[in-house]
C-alpha cells in the first residue's frame, strides 16, 4: 500500500545544532505539507511544495527550509534549532491542490534542549 | 485570513449516544473541508472529505454535513463506541488569496467515549 513515512520518529537535540527530519511518501503526489503541532496553536503549515523543484514559505516557516528534489521526498531542516521548535512535526500530501484529500504521516517528536 | 473554530472543546458521552461535533469557519472560499481523527500520538487519519459543491458524505457511522454560505460543518456519530474516543480536527482548504491551496485547521475536539 502507498503510504507516507517520516524519520526519525523521536529525536532530542540540543539548541544551535542542525536538524533534518524525513518525509516520504510513496503516493506521487505533487503537493507535500510540513506542519507543526503544538498545545494550544493547534497546527501550523511550515513549508510547502507544490511539486519539485517549488517550494513556499506557510505561516510559521522562520527557521526552518525545505527542498524538493524529487516526487517523493520533503525534507524539513532546522538551521539552528532553538528551544521554541519543540514540537511535534507532520508531513502530508496531496494528488490534487485544492481538492484532494490530504495524507498525513505519523510524526517527528523534536524536543530541543 | 481564514479561521476555523470547533465546538466544544472537549465532549464526554456514554456508550451508545448519538453526538453532534461542531465546525465553523470564517471564509467561504473554500475548495473543501476534511474532517480528521487523531489518536494520542500518532498522526492524523481522514474521516471525510467534503467538496465545497456538496452537502454531506457518509461512512459507516459518520456523517458530516457542509454549509457553505454560511460557514458551517457538523461531524455526526451514530451509537458512540469507546473505540471513538479520540481528537477530533476539522480543516478547510482555502480557495482566495494568499491561502490559496493551503488547510486551515480547527483546535479540536476531544472526544471520549465511557463504556
Amino acid at each position: 500500500d502507498a503510504e507516507i513515512t517520516q524519520s526519525p520518529r523521536h529525536k532530542i537535540t540540543e539548541t544551535g545544532r542542525q536538524v533534518t527530519l524525513a518525509c516520504h511518501q510513496t503516493w506521487n503526489h505533487n503537493n507535500m505539507f510540513w506542519y507543526r503541532q503544538d498545545l494550544g496553536h493547534g497546527l501550523r503549515l511550515i513549508h510547502y511544495s507544490y511539486g519539485v523543484q517549488d517550494t513556499n514559505k506557510g505561516e510559521v516557516s522562520d527557521g526552518y527550509s525545505v527542498s524538493r528534489s524529487n516526487t517523493e521526498d520533503l525534507p524539513l531542516t532546522l538551521e539552528s534549532a532553538a528551544s521554541s521548535q519543540t514540537s511535534v512535526y507532520f508531513c502530508a500530501s496531496s494528488a490534487q491542490l485544492g481538492t484532494g484529500e490530504l495524507f498525513f504521516g505519523e510524526g517527528s517528536r523534536l524536543t530541543v534542549l | 485570513k481564514q479561521e476555523v473554530t470547533q465546538i466544544p472543546a472537549a465532549l464526554s458521552v456514554p456508550e451508545g449516544e448519538n453526538l453532534v461535533l461542531n465546525c465553523s469557519f470564517t471564509d467561504s472560499a473554500i475548495y473543501n473541508l476534511q474532517w480528521f481523527r487523531q489518536d494520542p500520538g500518532k498522526g492524523l487519519t481522514s474521516l471525510l472529505l467534503i467538496q465545497s459543491s456538496q452537502r454531506e458524505q457518509t461512512s459507516g457511522r459518520l456523517n458530516a454535513s457542509l454549509d457553505k454560505s454560511s460557514g458551517r460543518s457538523t461531524l455526526y456519530i451514530a451509537a458512540s463506541q469507546p473505540g471513538d474516543s479520540a481528537t477530533y480536527l476539522c480543516a478547510v482548504i482555502n480557495a482566495g488569496g494568499t491561502s490559496y491551496g493551503k488547510l486551515t485547521f480547527g483546535q479540536g475536539t476531544i472526544l471520549t467515549v465511557h463504556p
